[in-house]
């Protein structure tokens, strides 16, 4: 199941709502994750499920979505969260989408 | 605190075998589904392969699933990620993840470890 991510790259404000999108070639049933990782890090589990939240992470960050089209948002961006985040199919075997990268503009 | 730590990688000919491991702790390693992911230098994820708890089902992304093999040793608390005929598309960074809430689902991940295929 090919997963396309959206946008590449997006710079905003500290402080900002931020909403990244990931959108699957067909319905995977809410098996979406979202990871987050930093440069020179491994990636590090963020949303599992399409919604919830894995524990230790911060309730800024939310996931929504269903069927083919998920949205992972910040609900107010602060600058530890520059990364590259990642989605995740787990419905029929495991696919990445090839990831947003976030900056501080 | 589960602890991942991958070994083995360094510079390879083109062609060569390599075989990595993962050592875990601060879990009961017997009992979830582990994983690969490897990252090509700058780009994005790419899922290797799975194995469950007795070893009895192993998944692969289909472009690997003749060039490498994934085993584990549960009494060593060790994964394995056999590597064969490797090319210079094999360049990564190799991670290891244990699949602790679900199956598929990457709880917790290794630091990884570079394997270079060079000549």
């Amino acid at each position: 199941i090919q997963m396309t991510q959206s946008p590449s790259l997006l710079s905003a404000s500290v402080g900002d709502r931020v909403t990244l999108s990931c959108k699957a070639g067909q319905n995977i049933n809410n098996y979406l994750a979202w990871y987050q990782q930093k440069l020179g890090e491994a990636p590090k589990l963020l949303i599992y499920n399409a919604n919830s939240l894995q524990t230790g992470i911060p309730s800024r960050f939310s996931g929504s979505g269903s069927g083919t089209d998920y949205t992972l948002t910040i609900s107010s961006l602060q600058p530890e969260d520059v990364a590259t985040y990642f989605c995740q199919q787990y419905n029929s075997w495991l696919t990445f989408g090839s990831g947003t990268k976030l900056e501080i503009k | 605190e589960v602890k991942l730590v991958e070994s083995g990688g360094g510079l390879v000919q083109p062609g060569r075998s390599l075989k990595l491991s993962c050592a875990a702790s601060g879990f009961s390693f017997n009992d979830y589904w582990m994983g690969w992911v490897r990252q090509a230098p700058g780009k994005g994820l790419e899922w290797i392969g799975e194995i469950n708890q007795d070893s009895s089902t192993i998944n692969y992304t289909p472009s690997l699933k003749d060039k490498f093999t994934i085993s584990r040793d549960n009494a060593q608390n060790t994964l394995y990620l056999q590597m064969s005929k490797l090319g210079s598309e094999d360049t990564a960074i190799y991670y290891c993840a244990i699949e602790l809430t679900t199956e598929g689902l990457f709880d917790y991940w290794g630091q990884g470890v570079m394997v270079t295929v060079s000549s």
